[in-house]
């Protein structure tokens, strides 16, 4: 089956700075790559993705990039707040979801 | 907005007793998840449904776990009997189809049911 991986597990940024999790899959036939954001006590929240047709996608200060030959998504986030700290979790679809173990971003004020 | 519904939001069961959760996912989406979360790991699919059949139970554990989705709109997932390690938040999530190739779309999450088992 599908193995996602996530990096880092957690990250710490400055408000108004940039942050980039990074992803890597293992089936080369996975095909859609959403990205999920959770707060505390509620349940993953979809706000991006990607398709394998496509390499970026930008959504204002969220942007996701997949290299289907590396195998490997990124979501990036600029000009960070404090409301962007949550669990961000990546995952590979290709008939099921298979999720990455989630990175904890902190934005500090 | 259209919303994933869950219940109960909280669960606290002993051991050995049954417990059941609830989701009623968006109007029209044809395919359903039952997802478990344990605590700082990210969701592992219980069971997918599309219509009222189960496409995917592999990681249902089925002498303990049941899901049904009997008119292929809402849907309950039991456990009988509860462990202490089944203790997690579950998470149900429907999207309008799924498939492979182009066909997929996206899945939205409802805000889960956690489960303590005592």
């Amino acid at each position: 089956g599908e193995n996602v991986e996530q990096h880092p597990s957690t990250l710490s940024v400055q408000e108004g700075d940039s942050a980039v999790i990074k992803c890597t899959y293992s089936d080369s036939a996975s095909n859609y790559f959403p990205w999920y954001k959770q707060e505390l006590g509620k349940g993953p929240q979809l706000i991006i993705d990607i398709r394998s047709n496509v390499g970026e996608k930008k959504d204002q200060r969220i942007a996701v990039t997949l290299n289907k030959t590396a195998k490997h998504f990124s979501l990036h986030i600029t000009e960070t707040q404090p409301e962007d700290s949550a669990v961000y979790f990546c995952a590979a679809s290709l008939g099921k979801f298979y999720f990455g173990s989630g990175t904890k971003l902190n934005v500090k004020p | 907005e259209a919303e994933v519904a869950q219940s109960p939001r909280y669960k606290i069961t002993e051991k050995s007793q049954a417990v059941a959760f609830w989701c009623d996912p968006i109007s029209g989406h044809a395919t359903l998840y039952w997802y478990r979360q344990i605590l700082g790991q990210g969701p592992e699919l219980l069971v997918q449904f599309q219509d009222e059949s189960v496409v995917d139970d592999s990681q249902l554990p089925k002498d303990r776990f049941s899901a049904e989705r009997l008119k292929g709109v809402d849907s309950t997932l039991k456990i009988q009997p509860a462990e202490l390690g089944d203790s997690a938040m579950y998470l149900c999530a429907s999207s309008l189809r799924g498939g492979g190739g182009s066909q997929w779309t996206e899945a939205f999450f409802g805000q889960g049911t956690r489960l303590t088992v005592v």
